[in-house]
């Protein structure tokens, strides 16, 4: 099966500039997931969509970042304007329910640099 | 919230030796701990899961053990090879059944030395 694909992979902006990236989950997962993964640090997740509802975005700092998944596919991750400590990798995932746990797919992640 | 904690931050160990991490989580709610590797510039990838009705799962030289009552589980690889060189991350799951969400522990970076 296709893997879940992300673009751009590497984004430099620059503070105060806008970025938006876009995740397409493997086909059928109806959970999708953005994290956010700081060099050395584990993956913090920003927000959940089952299908295209939220189900939690409480680590979603909603003054710069938005995230929408209009029709239970595609999703795109905006933030405006960048901080520099928006530099980070952007990792979307999708999920299949499987034997009562959400089992995880990552994608490759798109690479943030805010200088 | 959840809370995972993982330890050691850094692990270096001989080829063929065994590695152990550990983690401990807060919630006595979480049902779900994955354990995913990843690799430098690459995405985690899934190597073994465990549910919370099971004490320990192996697959291959990769193992997973869990301790409901102390609320802590641990991976254990065993024939170490230089290709296991990667960071594991840890995770448990937080949140009612359908909506789950993972909360992963800050990583452990693995050196197998030839």
């Amino acid at each position: 099966e296709a893997g879940v694909a992300q673009s751009p992979r590497y984004k430099i902006i620059e503070k105060r500039q806008s970025v938006a990236f876009w995740c397409n989950p493997i086909s059928g997962h109806a959970t999708l997931y953005w994290y956010q993964q700081i060099l050395g640090q584990g993956p913090k997740l920003l927000i959940q969509f089952q299908n295209n509802g939220v189900v939690d975005d409480s680590q979603l700092p909603k003054d710069r970042f938005s995230a929408e998944r209009l029709k239970g596919v595609d999703s795109t991750l905006k933030i405006q304007p960048a901080k520099l400590e928006d530099s980070a990798v952007y990792l979307c995932a999708s999920s299949l329910r499987v034997s009562g746990a959400n089992v995880l797919t990552f994608g490759a992640g798109s690479r943030l640099t805010v200088l | 919230g959840e809370n995972v904690e993982q330890h050691p931050s850094t692990l270096s160990v001989q080829e063929g030796d065994s590695a152990v991490i550990k983690c401990t989580y807060s919630d006595s709610a979480s049902n779900y701990f994955p354990w995913y590797k990843q690799e430098l510039g690459k995405r985690p990838q899934l190597i073994i899961d465990i549910r919370s009705n099971v004490g320990e799962k192996k697959d291959q030289r990769i193992a997973v053990t869990l301790n409901k009552t102390a609320k802590h589980f641990s991976l254990h690889i065993t024939e170490t090879q230089p290709e296991d060189s990667a960071v594991y991350f840890c995770a448990a799951s937080l949140g009612n059944t359908g909506f789950q969400k993972l909360v992963f522990g800050t990583g452990t970076r693995l050196l197998v030395s030839p």
